[in-house]
């Protein structure tokens, strides 16, 4: 089976520009995670999804951070205009319904400079 | 709201002597509680889960973890310590409700022959 994928894998922008993140998950799983681990922190939620729906966002900076979920499979992660604050790992995960275990990618490891 | 807390952030072994790597939960009702693995470069792995059934949980690779409510703690231990064991780890708490995974800050194991 073919693990949660994601591109690019190392990007690196300078302050206010924008940059777009892509995420594949596992095959049929309903719900898809965004996460953003700062060096030394463990990983913290930005978005959860529930097939195309959102199901919590509470922790997205949304006044620059966007996300959407293509007809429920692919999901994107964008921000415009970066701050060097931002400079993490964004962790996609999967999951199927009503079960405990996420699946993670390797992760894009963003710095802003 | 429901938290972990992971008392050491790096902890050293020699190769073969036993791991213990501790955390502390906090959490206003039986929480389901996790222990993640995170090998540099590459996703995080579920190493054991705990969900209300057995106090002592049995993961992968030779881990396991006890649940014990009267300390309100989650230790994960391994007998004896192989040099690919070398990774961080993380302490996990779910939020009821939305699945929400709450992440420990970590603690780096680090192993010398």
């Amino acid at each position: 089976e073919a693990g949660v994928a994601q591109s690019p894998r190392y990007k690196i922008i300078e302050k206010r520009q924008s940059v777009a993140f892509w995420c594949n998950p596992i095959s049929g799983h309903a719900t898809l995670y965004w996460y953003q681990q700062i060096l030394g922190q463990g990983p913290k939620l930005l978005i959860q999804f529930q097939n195309n729906g959102v199901v919590d966002d509470s922790q997205l900076p949304k006044d620059r951070f966007s996300a959407e979920r293509l007809k429920g499979v692919d999901s994107t992660l964008k921000i415009q205009p970066a701050k060097l604050e931002d400079s993490a790992v964004y962790l996609c995960a999967s999951s199927p319904l009503a079960t405990y275990e996420q699946y993670f990618g390797p992760g894009t490891r963003l710095t802003v400079t | 709201a429901q938290s972990v807390t992971q008392l050491d952030s790096h902890v050293s072994v020699s190769e073969g002597t036993p791991v213990l790597l501790r955390c502390n939960y906090s959490s206003s009702y039986s929480p389901s509680l996790f222990w993640y693995v995170q090998h540099p470069n590459k996703g995080l792995q579920l190493l054991l889960k705990y969900t209300s059934a057995a106090t002592l949980v049995k993961g992968i690779n030779g881990f396991e973890a006890e649940f014990k409510k009267s300390e309100t703690s989650f230790h994960l231990t391994k007998p004896s310590a192989h040099m690919s064991d070398a990774a961080e780890y993380f302490c996990v708490v779910m939020n009821t409700g939305f699945q929400k995974l709450v992440f420990g800050t970590g603690t780096r194991l680090l192993v010398s022959p």
